[in-house]
């Protein structure tokens, strides 16, 4: 079975800061990896995904993760922070087939003036 | 593409009530998903659908929840009785052929059961 833990709850940074979300995830396959982000109200939208491709992957908004295997991690990254990044990520794992996907519990960003 | 959309996006209902969300996703996806978020367990996926079949509904919580697809352009789920333990966002999502996993969500609809 594949499992997610995103290990901040909540991170706050100021604006033009990096950013640094943190996911680990456990799986017994290849698996393919996602972020999305969640704004207020809104419903979730796809940030980026790893397929075994390149490791380094790039997404929208200058939102950026990194594959690792020998860590099992997969961290969101930003180098610098803006006010309507504020928003809950999530980190979801899925092994393909029919398998679904798997989120994790959110870690919801702050970002302050 | 107006994207995935869900109605109502609210719903305040009595406990004992029926409730009806409704889902209409994006054209020419072929998988459509029904989640619901509470603060509690995260993000759950409830039920999906390919080609208007269900393909698993292990996550339906009991019998008081159900969903149909009786077409490629519409969906509902249905709680009776519903419950104050109910209370959640539900989310619908639908994706295309090829890339089920890139899925598209609706906004979602915040259902309070009293």
């Amino acid at each position: 079975a594949q499992s997610v833990t995103q290990l901040d709850s909540h991170v706050s940074v100021s604006e033009g800061t990096p950013v640094l979300l943190r996911c680990n995830y456990s799986s017994s396959y290849s698996p393919s990896l996602f972020w999305y982000v969640q704004h207020p109200n809104k419903g979730l939208q796809l940030l980026l995904k790893y397929t075994s491709a390149a490791t380094l992957v790039k997404g929208i908004n200058g939102f950026e993760a990194e594959f690792k295997k020998s860590e099992t991690s997969f961290h969101l990254t930003k180098p610098s922070a803006h006010m309507s990044d504020a928003a809950e990520y999530f980190c979801v794992v899925s092994v393909g087939g029919n398998t679904p996907l798997v989120f994790g519990k959110g870690t919801r960003l702050s970002v302050i003036a | 593409d107006a994207g995935v959309i869900q109605s109502p996006r609210h719903e305040v209902t009595e406990m004992g009530q029926e409730v009806t969300l409704r889902c209409k996703p994006i054209s020419g996806h072929d998988y459509l998903f029904w989640y619901r978020q509470t603060m509690m367990r995260g993000l759950e996926l409830l039920i999906y659908f390919n080609n208007n079949v269900p393909i698993d509904d292990s996550g339906m919580p009991e019998d008081r929840f159900s969903a149909k697809m009786p077409n490629a352009s519409f969906s509902t789920l249905k709680i009776q009785p519903s419950e104050p333990r109910d209370s959640a966002v539900y989310f619908c999502a639908s994706s295309p052929m090829g890339a089920k996993n890139i899925q598209y969500f609706g906004a979602g609809t915040r259902l309070s059961v009293l």
